[in-house]
């Protein structure tokens, strides 16, 4: 029971490369989201998506790219890192949206990304 | 300008005692609340919720109680215990699966042998 599987958990980048984070859930769900945590803001929606071959913007886009290909994977992209996005992200998944009753998000251990 | 507002940093509790975590709002379209709880190097994880027509829910010995007209809500762990030590969550949402749902900054709880 594996749940939502986040990789990597650690990674530092240099200012201007590129990577990509990837999400992995088993349980079926049709929606997935990015985060970002940063201190004293809590967690940040970055994109969201609410099925597969679906993306949408969340609160802090910029900087970043999504892809749902398939309906247990969500990939997140940075073209070319900055500083700013320094932080940890985290990876989360749901059977309904996010304003459904009881049906809460089921959360990734985090990937803990530093840019230099 | 936060729409979730946890203005508790951080909370010391004697093991045993009463915590109580507060979370103020201020949209008032939020229909939903949620609370997570968060280890370090975990993800969150759900703890307990509560919709706007209910101003109390309880699992055990977690309660979040909601005061709509003061836009504000709280969650009070009773006993609490060295395992309840961690960083809580505040969250709401509107009325929809297609809203989105806007967390607080946290407030990182220490519970005391």
């Amino acid at each position: 029971n594996a749940g939502v599987t986040q990789t990597p958990k650690f990674r530092v980048l240099k200012t201007g490369q590129s990577m990509t984070l990837l999400c992995a859930q088993d349980m079926n769900h049709e929606y997935m989201y990015w985060y970002r945590q940063d201190p004293g803001m809590g967690l940040r929606l970055i994109h969201y998506s609410v099925g597969e071959g679906t993306t949408a913007k969340g609160e802090v886009p910029d900087g970043y790219n999504v892809s749902r290909l398939k309906k247990q994977n969500f990939l997140l992209g940075l073209e070319s890192a900055a500083p700013s996005q320094t932080s940890v992200y985290f990876c989360a998944s749901s059977y309904e949206g996010q304003g459904a009753p009881n049906q809460p998000q089921h959360f990734g251990d985090g990937t803990r990304l530093s840019i230099l | 300008d936060q729409q979730v507002k946890q203005n508790s940093p951080s909370l010391s509790v004697q093991e045993g005692r009463i915590s109580i975590l507060n979370c103020d709002y201020t949209n008032s379209m939020f229909d939903y609340f949620l609370w997570y709880k968060k280890y370090p190097a975990e993800g969150p994880t759900f703890l307990i919720s509560i919709s706007s027509i209910k101003d109390k829910n309880e699992d055990g010995r977690f309660t979040v109680f909601l005061n709509k007209s003061a836009k504000h809500l709280s969650l009070h762990i009773v006993p609490s215990q060295p395992g309840d030590s961690a960083v809580y969550f505040c969250a709401a949402s509107g009325k929809t699966s297609y809203d989105k749902v806007i967390f607080g900054p946290g407030t990182s709880l220490s519970v005391i042998p």
